[in-house]
């Protein structure tokens, strides 16, 4: 069965305070392996797709990597601006989409 | 700019009604997507389309139904709502099913009591 578990469930940082969030995943055919942003009251908000082991991205204080069975999401030096739920999802070849339960993050100034 | 909407944004009714919540793009977009999101359960999706007069189930699409009669909007009707589906419902639409990119709306709140 085609899987997605997020860690932790929460995390509070304090500002500058540098931590990474995961997503393990089993699926029987990965295309593509992403992360959203989503802010209170909004819509979710993409940030990364990533598609094969050993596979970085970045995007500000932001980087996302990939191994055969799980990524992470690196958060350096973050800001209270970066309080968000990330979510983590697959696309196991059939595009339907599957989304882990997310990761809430405090930042405090 | 282009973006995608959704109505209401928040709506109470009562168990046995039906309801049909609207989506509607202006990006163009050939694909669409209706999710719930419940505590615990995150983002699960409903059904999806792949363009004008196609519709596919996702993996929760009992007692929900869509049509796709134009590229822009994908209305998705609940025929007969029950308590278990109160709910977060978002609508997303996408260029590139291959890209993973998909362009959220900003919800729909709804309660059946």
């Amino acid at each position: 069965e085609d899987q997605v578990t997020q860690s932790p469930e929460a995390l509070r940082l304090q500002e500058g305070e540098s931590s990474s969030l995961n997503c393990s995943y089993t699926v029987s055919g990965l295309r593509g392996l992403f992360w959203y942003r989503q802010d209170p009251g909004k819509g979710p908000e993409f940030l990364f797709t990533l598609y094969s082991a050993g596979e970085e991205k970045e995007k500000e204080r932001l980087k996302a990597t990939l191994t055969k069975k799980e990524s992470f999401l690196h958060i350096t030096a973050p800001k209270p601006e970066d309080s968000a739920t990330y979510l983590c999802g697959v696309n196991p070849g059939t595009y339907k989409y599957i989304f882990g339960t997310g990761t809430r993050l405090k930042v405090l100034a | 700019d282009a973006e995608i909407t959704q109505s209401p944004r928040h709506k109470i009714t009562e168990t046995g009604r039906q309801v049909t919540l609207a989506c509607h793009q202006t990006w163009n977009h050939n694909n669409m997507f209706w999710y719930r999101q419940d505590l615990g359960h995150g983002l699960r999706l409903i059904h999806y389309s792949y363009g004008v007069q196609d519709t596919n189930k996702g993996e929760v699409s009992d007692g929900y139904s869509v049509s796709r009669s134009n590229t822009e909007d994908l209305p998705l009707t609940l025929e007969s709502a029950a308590s278990s589906q109160t709910s977060v419902y978002f609508c997303a639409s996408s260029e590139s099913l291959t890209a993973n990119e998909q362009f959220f709306g900003p919800g729909t709140r709804l309660t059946v009591l």
